[in-house]
């Protein structure tokens, strides 16, 4: 089973805009951490924001928020008045407590922001 | 410079030889991962450093890939025997411990002829 799944391969949205990407997660740990990155086409991976399974609270960083509903087993990112800088892949990622301590990463969304 | 890097940045080898690429992490982070990506898809494990430790090299897709790190310092991604099922880009990342968030090298993308 997919441990991390993002549904939607390509998105647009208007410049000033708000959007919102989709992210489920799959996992029998208790501990976890999910995280996103924008990786534009010049190819680097640029961390933008992280949420514990413990957080009370939705992360915020800036113009991104981080919608985490646990039992949902949902962390969708929102970017709040969308640039055209932001165009770019945005990937979902999750790291478990127990076992692999590296990030188990989903397929993307390919955000397009038009003037 | 301050960040992960890599090289080379690109390589182009022909189908059967063997590629070094090259990770150079942030100094002190002594975790260190290497991921694939192949075109249009995303980031696949392949294996994690992590201080002394002995590696995690579950994500490792055949024994002709093979990876090394001295201390923590620089670490080596060795792919013998190239297949053009090889071609992609090769990252690199960094982190502080295994709780920290891990930093990414601009990758190595490989061709494979």
């Amino acid at each position: 089973a997919q441990k991390i799944t993002q549904t939607q391969p390509g998105m647009f949205v208007q410049e000033k805009e708000a959007v919102t990407l989709d992210c489920t997660y799959d996992t029998s740990d208790p501990s976890y951490g999910l995280f996103w990155y924008k990786q534009p086409s010049s190819g680097e991976m640029i961390f933008l924001i992280y949420q514990g399974s413990y957080d009370q609270q939705n992360a915020t960083e800036g113009r991104y928020s981080l919608n985490f509903q646990k039992a949902r087993k949902s962390a969708n990112l929102v970017i709040s008045a969308s640039q055209l800088g932001d165009s770019a892949m945005y990937f979902c990622a999750m790291r478990e407590s127990a076992g692999r301590r590296a990030l188990t990463f989903g397929s993307g969304t390919r955000l397009q922001v038009q003037p | 410079g301050a960040g992960v890097s890599q090289s080379p940045s690109n390589k182009v080898t022909e189908k059967g030889k063997d590629v070094e690429l090259r990770c150079d992490p942030i100094s002190g982070h002594t975790a260190l991962y290497w991921y694939r990506q192949r075109l249009g898809q995303g980031l696949e494990f392949l294996i994690y450093f992590q201080g002394n430790s002995a590696p995690d090299k579950s994500g490792l897709p055949s024994d002709r890939f093979s990876a090394e790190r001295t201390g923590e310092s620089v670490s080596t991604l060795t792919i013998q025997r190239t297949q053009q099922e090889d071609s992609a880009v090769y990252l690199c990342a960094s982190s502080l411990g295994t709780i920290g968030e891990q930093f990414f090298g601009p990758g190595t993308r490989l061709t494979v002829l």
